[in-house]
């Protein structure tokens, strides 16, 4: 059964605070996926990485960051938090060819920045 | 700019059928997916559509033109489990697999 962990379901942080959301696919996948999710809003895309230390923008970078050192760990980091930054973030994996459309989602973790 | 527009919100009854759009301009379009999340749940994928036409999944059929840039979910013999909020999303980045997705439209599957 494929899947896609994240380190925590609900996260409480303090403005400013630096922030670390684990991300971590068992399927051997190239591509992985930060993704924020907000009422109305739909998913956008934060951050997105095809290979080992490899990168790209999404849509919605600004005050983040991403590190994969691993294929299989993607992180996202919030250099320091803020209120605007409370949401639902999302962590996905796809392979990089055939994929069809496919992104395989983690649970989530919701993140509340006071 | 990319946009997908879906409705935000739609009603039905139990062993009803009900039909879900999503209109997409897109500076690049390699096929439409669409996805289904339970309240509280991760987005799970439900189909993808390449090429103009319909693809049928079960109870769930997708329909692609992409003349008009135009797709649909059909859900047919709606049960109570289906009330979830279902996502479209373009597929834009080929080899990346990088979508972009709708504001998602809820549906409410009533007895």
């Amino acid at each position: 059964d494929v899947k896609v962990t994240q380190s925590s379901r609900y996260l409480v942080k303090r403005t400013g605070e630096k922030v670390f959301l684990e991300c971590v696919q068992d399927m051997d996948h190239e591509n992985m996926f930060w993704y924020r999710q907000d009422p109305g809003l739909g998913l956008r895309l934060i951050y997105f990485s095809y290979d080992v230390k490899m990168k790209e923008k999404g849509d919605i970078p600004e005050g983040y960051s991403v590190s994969r050192e691993k294929k299989e760990r993607f992180s996202l980091i919030l250099e320091s938090a803020s209120t605007n930054q409370t949401s639902m973030y999302l962590c996905a994996s796809s392979r990089g060819q055939r994929t069809g459309g496919e992104q395989f989602f983690g649970p989530g973790t919701r993140l509340t920045v006071l | 700019g990319q946009s997908l527009e879906q409705p935000s919100e739609v009603t039905a009854v139990e062993g009803a059928i009900v039909q879900i759009n999503c209109t997409y301009q897109t500076s690049g379009f390699y096929g439409l997916s669409w996805y289904q999340q339970h309240d509280g749940g991760a987005p799970t994928f439900l189909s993808y559509n390449a090429l103009d036409g319909l693809e049928e999944t079960g109870r769930f059929s997708s329909f692609l033109s992409r003349s008009d840039s135009y797709g649909y979910l059909l859900l047919q013999e709606l049960q109570m489990k289906d009330s979830a909020s279902y996502f479209c999303a373009v597929k834009y980045g080929g080899a990346t697999n990088k979508l972009i997705f709708g504001t998602g439209t809820l549906l409410a599957v009533q007895p």
